[in-house]
């Protein structure tokens, strides 16, 4: 059975810090990983997605890694910024499902 | 990408009592999620919904308390049946779309419920 943990649970920085979102996960037999943001009461924005093929993706000052074999993939975030306090949610989806499974997230604030 | 709408946004209901969540997609897609994100949790899968076919549920969740409608390719609802302070949640639409095989998956905006 398929499970995503995500570390730190929550993380403070300081406004201009890069930062880095890990996610892992127990099964390597997944099909793609997807990265969303969530701001508090409201829905899934995606962000990034990785094909199991891939390495790595990027999108203006996110930028995601997937490590297939050990089962990891990370969000890096350039030059945070205050609009970036979100909490950031890593899901993959198995090869042979149709089902995402979601980590717990990480409650990311960014202090002006 | 896929435009989600959710009515209603929020609401608070009695216990007892049912509500119905309606999920709008601005495109034809086959296949539609219903997810509850209980307070302070992650996201759970209830059910998958195919248009023409009985909605899949999940381990933990049943038809009678969650019913759910697919009348179409654009459009689903859930029902949260009976309800009880334990179902206070959002309840968040999703879709697969993404071009050329590569799933990526969408989601409404959530609708907050609060049960009292």
């Amino acid at each position: 059975k398929q499970e995503v943990t995500q570390i730190p649970a929550a993380l403070s920085v300081p406004e201009g810090e890069n930062l880095v979102l890990n996610c892992s996960f127990t099964d390597s037999a997944i099909y793609n990983l997807q990265w969303f943001r969530q701001d508090p009461g409201k829905g899934l924005t995606s962000l990034l997605l990785i094909q199991s093929s891939q390495r790595e993706q990027t999108s203006g000052r996110l930028n995601a890694s997937l490590d297939k074999s050990s089962g990891r993939s990370t969000l890096y975030i350039a030059a945070s910024q205050p609009g970036d306090s979100a909490t950031y949610l890593c899901a993959v989806r198995g090869d042979s499902s149709y089902k995402l499974i979601f980590g717990s997230g990480t409650r990311l604030l960014v202090r002006p | 990408s896929a435009v989600i709408s959710q009515k209603p946004s929020r609401d608070i209901c009695q216990r007892g009592t049912s509500l119905t969540i309606q999920c709008q997609v601005d495109s034809q897609v086959t296949m539609m999620f219903w997810y509850r994100q209980q307070p302070g949790q992650s996201l759970t899968l209830i059910a998958t919904a195919n248009q023409g076919s009985e909605a899949t549920y999940e381990s933990g969740f049943v038809i009678d308390k969650f019913p759910i409608s697919r009348p179409n390719l654009t459009f689903s609802t859930l029902t949260v049946s009976n309800m009880s302070p334990e179902d206070s949640s959002i309840y968040l639409c999703s879709v697969l779309g993404g071009v050329d095989g590569s799933y990526e998956q969408y989601f409404g905006p959530g609708t907050r419920l609060t049960v009292t």
